[in-house]
């Protein structure tokens, strides 16, 4: 089945605990985006990438980092997690470098105590 | 400051009724504009793309007009039905880079039997 799969799906952690959220698809995608979506914000772009290796800020990449180093997988770390980070976070793919339909994973709920 | 706007209230339609859905945007010149929906808890799932030189695009019940003179994009659910009851994100692709995709944050849409 065609998928983008995120985990974890939920995630209580402490300012400061360094984590990563992992997302994969399994379509062969070139392009892959990590959302975060917050109540009267709406969906807001953290970081994408066009292929392996490429990557580029979006709208609010401050406080994230990602990689591609394989065309799959596409993780969000958090050095260093703070509070206003708390959000639902999700990861999108789409088979062409922009103009065409985005695949979204279900989410992972991540609360930063 | 760039800006898009939908209905921030909930829609409310009796069954039967076409839904229309307004996606109004200023200091945007998007190359294209899709539409998603999401569900509580879920991932948005995409319903439609429409680009800078099409007015008008349908599939099945779903109809999207883009008006890049108005600066707006009309989303209609003809014959509505419970079912379609969710929240619907229009997104704004290619402004600033063709690969940036920017959301709005969507409009309750609530299908009354």
């Amino acid at each position: 089945e065609a998928q983008v799969t995120q985990n974890p799906r939920y995630l209580i952690t402490v300012t400061g605990k360094k984590l990563t959220v992992t997302c994969s698809q399994n379509m062969n995608h070139e392009y892959m985006s990590w959302y975060r979506q917050d109540p009267g914000l709406g969906l807001r772009q953290i970081y994408y990438s066009m292929n392996v290796e490429v990557t580029d800020k979006g709208d609010v990449p401050e406080g994230y980092k990602v990689s591609r180093k394989e065309k799959r997988n596409f993780p969000l770390i958090l050095e260093s997690p703070s509070p206003n980070q708390t959000s639902l976070y999700f990861c999108a793919s789409s088979p062409t470098q922009g103009a065409g339909e985005l695949f979204f994973g279900e989410g992972s709920r991540l609360t930063v105590l | 400051s760039q800006k898009i706007e939908q209905n921030s209230e909930a829609l409310n339609i009796q069954e039967g009724k076409t839904a229309t859905l307004t996606c109004n945007y200023t200091n945007y010149s998007p190359a294209y504009l899709q539409w998603y929906r999401q569900d509580p808890g879920r991932g948005p799932v995409f319903l439609l793309l429409i680009r800078e030189n099409e007015k008008e695009k349908r599939k099945e019940r779903l109809k999207v007009t883009f008006d890049t003179t108005l600066k707006q994009s009309l989303f209609h659910i003809t014959a509505s039905q419970p079912a379609d009851s969710a929240t619907y994100l229009c997104a704004l692709g290619g402004s600033g880079g063709y690969q940036k995709v920017t959301f709005g944050t969507g409009t309750k849409l609530q299908v009354i039997p």
